[in-house]
């Protein structure tokens, strides 16, 4: 069974739509995150909640933005996307902090196309 | 600045083949190191973690290795399978709540 499951898989939006992407989890894990990956390139953190508590890496355009309503869900709103913002985006969730060993997992991610 | 590289790049291999896939780190203070396996289009799946106390791994047919010492770490495959065509990322973990560091991936093809 899915624990993380990221909607839509692909997602087309036009240069300066607002767009949103989702994320749920069955794990009732405390961390989950978001990820921007481009072509043949490392994932990279744009932003984490802990509980509530957001965290938003200083890298992170101010285009990008995140709410997490409850434990379950996180969204990752981009306000007016670029076609630099083309690109994957992956959820992910751990119990606890990655310095304390815990398990990070992944969703399948979603594709998302600036036209 | 902490840094996490990958060899090769890229890899070719016959089917049935054992390899193995490089990763050298610079993070410190070190807490842990993953690898993970990324198919195209999907999410990373974690294979193993190790700790600094670990030298080695296994899960199946892939085995990482550590070297706290050298900062090294390795993961062989053994009797490759087709299946195991994907991306697969060195991630580290500098001790202390700040990010992970990916490393770029070697991407592995297994042709029959």
């Amino acid at each position: 069974d899915a624990m993380v499951i990221q909607n839509p898989r692909y997602q087309v939006t036009q240069f300066g739509k607002p767009v949103t992407l989702s994320c749920s989890q069955t794990l009732n894990h405390n961390v989950m995150y978001w990820y921007q990956q481009k072509s043949s390139q490392a994932p990279k953190l744009l932003f984490h909640y802990y509980d509530k508590d957001f965290n938003n890496e200083a890298d992170t355009p101010d285009n990008f933005q995140s709410r997490r309503p409850n434990t379950s869900f996180c969204f990752l709103d981009i306000r007016s996307p670029g076609l630099g913002d083309a690109a994957m985006y992956l959820c992910a969730t751990s119990r606890d902090h990655w310095a304390k060993n815990y398990e990070q997992y992944f969703g399948p991610g979603t594709r998302l196309t600036v036209t | 600045k902490n840094q996490v590289e990958q060899s090769p790049q890229s890899l070719i291999i016959l089917e049935g083949k054992n390899c193995t896939l490089q990763c050298n780190y610079t993070v410190s203070p070190f807490s842990n190191l993953r690898w993970y396996k990324q198919d195209t289009g999907r999410g990373p799946v974690s294979l193993t973690i190790m700790t600094f106390s670990e030298n080695t791994k296994s899960n199946g047919r892939y085995t990482a290795t550590l070297d706290a010492d050298t900062k090294q770490s390795s993961l062989h495959i053994t009797a490759s399978q087709l299946s195991d065509s994907a991306s697969y990322i060195c991630v580290v973990s500098e001790a202390g709540n700040t990010p992970l560091v990916f490393g770029k991936g070697t991407r592995l093809s297994v042709i029959a």
